[in-house]
């Protein structure tokens, strides 16, 4: 079974770059879409964006000026950047993939949590 | 922008059957996804492609999807259901979640 594990900083500064990458373990990366989501404590989920392991991207429209996903198959992770972050940022990142269904978010990541702060 | 729009809060007794709806513009002609998510935990998918359960997830979660309402129903509620649930759709290569409902079992 497929499982993801997050990990970078938990704090940022704002007006840096948040960097991220989350590892896959128990299977091969190849082959399927690879997403960002995101909640800030105690509020709803917040789609960032998704890569395919070709490189492929599609990104969240409200963010795509400030989002970069990269993937590196032979290390079986994928990463996110986001740039010029705001205290707005802060909030608990999770990888996920739609691996098994195919378009719904089956396995998640236990995520990490990222505060913006100087 | 496409929007979803789910109840804050839905109240159950034991054993009862609960429902949580989830609004959007002809959300019926697309798929919709629902995930549980307890507290400190992951969001779990509990509900796929409108009517399908994973693999583990009890029959007494089903979901239904038509003209511009999702519903995920939970029958014979247990304890164990009480959750955040979320609902979730593809528009236009993105994804948008709902706000979320709280099921409160008492």
């Amino acid at each position: 079974q497929v499982q993801l594990q997050e990990s970078g900083p938990g704090l940022v500064k704002p007006s840096e770059t948040l960097s991220l990458t989350c590892t896959v373990s128990g299977g091969s990366i190849s082959s399927y879409y690879w997403s960002w989501i995101r909640q800030p404590a105690g509020k709803g989920l917040e789609y960032i964006g998704r890569i395919y392991t070709s490189g492929s991207t599609n990104y969240n429209p409200s963010l795509k000026s400030r989002v970069t996903m990269s993937v590196d198959t032979s290390k079986n992770q994928f990463s996110l950047k986001l740039s010029s972050v705001t205290a707005a940022d802060t909030a608990m990142y999770y990888c996920a993939t739609t691996a098994v269904t195919g378009e719904a978010f089956d396995i998640w990541g236990q995520g990490t949590m990222v505060t913006v702060s100087s | 922008s496409y929007e979803l729009t789910q109840p804050p809060s839905v109240s159950v007794s034991p054993g009862q059957t609960a429902s949580i709806t989830c609004s959007g513009d002809k959300l019926g002609d697309k798929y919709a996804s629902w995930y549980q998510q307890k507290p400190g935990q992951s969001p779990a998918l509990v509900i796929y492609q409108d009517t399908k359960r994973p693999s583990g997830i009890p029959e007494r979660f089903y979901g239904s999807n038509s003209g511009n309402t999702a519903t995920l129903t939970i029958s014979g509620t247990q304890a164990m259901d009480e959750a955040d649930y979320f609902c979730q759709a593809w528009d236009s290569s993105t994804v948008m979640f709902g706000g979320g409902t709280r099921l409160t079992v008492l």
